[in-house]
């Protein structure tokens, strides 16, 4: 079974530029989630999708950040403009189900340096 | 607001020694618990989950947790660790029974075996 898809693996930019993030959950996964994970810290839930419903966005700096899943299945997180603050890994994960028993299955992250 | 706590940043043991990580929550109510562990170079992956029943969780690879309500903990142990051990562990925690509770993860223990 294929797992999480992340692209690109590693983004340098300059603050204030826009970049954007994939990510192709596990087929047949209906929930997927966005997390940012700062150095020394543990992953922090952005947004999190069932199938192409947000169920929860609460904590989305939406003032920059955005993130669609648009047909169900794959999703993009973007940036527009980025802050130095924004450098973290961002982790995809997907779940069968949104159940918060359900074990979520993590991508490789993509590694955000803002400069 | 419910919280995580890893106190034990970075934990060095040398190889056949006994680990114990320690993950403390705030939450009062009925709870689900994981543990999730990142192998240098790989994705985070489940490494054992309390929802209900037995306090006492067995999980992959030797390890098991034990959930004591009283102390709001869920402290993971091994009695014998391997160099293939070192990673970095993380607790998180879900409100149970609640299908709209977001996952919220500690900041992480690193943890470095000496062979």
């Amino acid at each position: 079974e294929a797992g999480v898809a992340q692209s690109p693996r590693y983004k340098i930019i300059e603050k204030r530029q826009s970049v954007a993030f994939w990510c192709n959950p596990i087929s047949g996964h209906a929930t997927l989630y966005w997390y940012q994970q700062i150095l020394g810290q543990g992953p922090k839930l952005l947004i999190q999708f069932q199938n192409n419903g947000v169920v929860d966005d609460s904590q989305l700096p939406k003032d920059r950040f955005s993130a669609e899943r648009l047909k169900g299945v794959d999703s993009t997180l973007k940036i527009q403009p980025a802050k130095l603050e924004d450098s973290a890994v961002y982790l995809c994960a997907s779940s069968l189900d949104w159940g918060n028993m359900d074990e979520q299955y993590f991508g490789p992250g993509t590694r955000l340096t803002v400069t | 607001a419910q919280s995580v706590s890893q106190h034990n940043h970075h934990v060095i043991l040398s190889e056949a020694a006994s680990l114990e990580l320690g993950c403390n929550y705030s939450y009062g109510g009925t709870v689900n618990l994981f543990w999730y562990v990142q192998y240098p170079g790989q994705h985070l992956q489940l490494l054992l989950k309390y929802f209900s029943g037995d306090p006492l969780v067995k999980g992959i690879k030797g390890f098991e947790a034990e959930f004591i309500k009283s102390k709001f903990s869920f402290n993971l142990r091994k009695p014998s660790v391997q160099w293939s051990d070192t990673a970095e562990y993380f607790c998180a925690v879900t409100e149970g029974g609640s299908s709209a509770s977001k996952i919220i993860f500690g900041s992480g223990t690193r943890l470095s075996i000496r062979p």
